[in-house]
């Protein structure tokens, strides 16, 4: 089955500067790559996702790459500010199956020092 | 606003006690799926539905079960608790045919057995 994998478990960084999360996958026919942000103590959501035939996708600080060749894929925060602290997961799925499910990497904690 | 509701976001139970997890969502989602998270495990896949009556095992089906006998709710049981299956519990809704949208969190319950 599809496997995701996620590094580094914890980031440090100061404020104001980037931070960069990888994941790779296993199953050649992922084609959705989403990215959650949980906050302590709160429900994870999305905020940027990734379909197959994007190499890259941007939202003001954030965004996300995808390498189909290589099946590794990282979401990239520029001018972090500390309200960007939080566990931030990855997942790929195989959307347009008879379901979406989503296999989650293991979540990197990201702490922004002020 | 909340529109995936878990019933109890703290729950505590003694080994071997049956235990139901109550999931409700008003999206009309098809998909639902129920994961755990644990510290350095990221999300695993219990398990999932996507239709009524319909459910499908995911990576870590041992020790659970699941009804889902409408449409809004997905139910997890732990038919002899243990403790290890002390953890957060996360149920998730999706559509089938917009898997882009990503998934849609409830709060999480905190299940304790002692």
């Amino acid at each position: 089955g599809e496997n995701v994998e996620q590094h580094p478990s914890t980031l440090s960084v100061q404020e104001g500067d980037s931070a960069v999360i990888k994941c790779t996958y296993s199953d050649s026919a992922s084609n959705y790559f989403p990215w959650y942000k949980q906050e302590l103590g709160k429900r994870p959501q999305l905020i940027i996702d990734i379909r197959s035939n994007v190499g890259e996708k941007k939202d003001q600080r954030i965004a996300v790459t995808l390498n189909k060749t290589a099946k590794h894929f990282s979401l990239h925060i520029t001018e972090t500010q500390p309200e960007d602290s939080a566990v931030y997961f990855c997942a790929a799925s195989m959307a347009g199956g008879a379901t979406n499910k989503l296999i989650f990497g293991t979540g990197t904690l990201l702490a922004v020092q002020p | 606003d909340v529109k995936v509701t878990q019933s109890s976001r703290y729950l505590v139970k003694r080994t071997g006690e049956k235990v139901f997890l109550e999931c409700v969502q008003d999206m009309d989602h098809e998909n639902m799926f129920w994961y755990r998270q644990d510290p350095g495990l990221g999300l695993r896949l219990i398990y999932f539905s996507y239709d009524v009556k319909m459910k499908e095992k995911g990576d870590i089906p041992e020790g659970y079960s699941v009804s889902r006998e409408k449409k809004e709710r997905f139910s997890l049981i732990l038919e002899s608790a243990s403790t290890n299956q002390t953890s957060m519990y996360l149920c998730a809704s999706s559509l089938m045919d917009a898997p882009w949208r990503g998934y849609t969190f409830g709060s999480g319950t905190r299940l304790t057995v002692v």
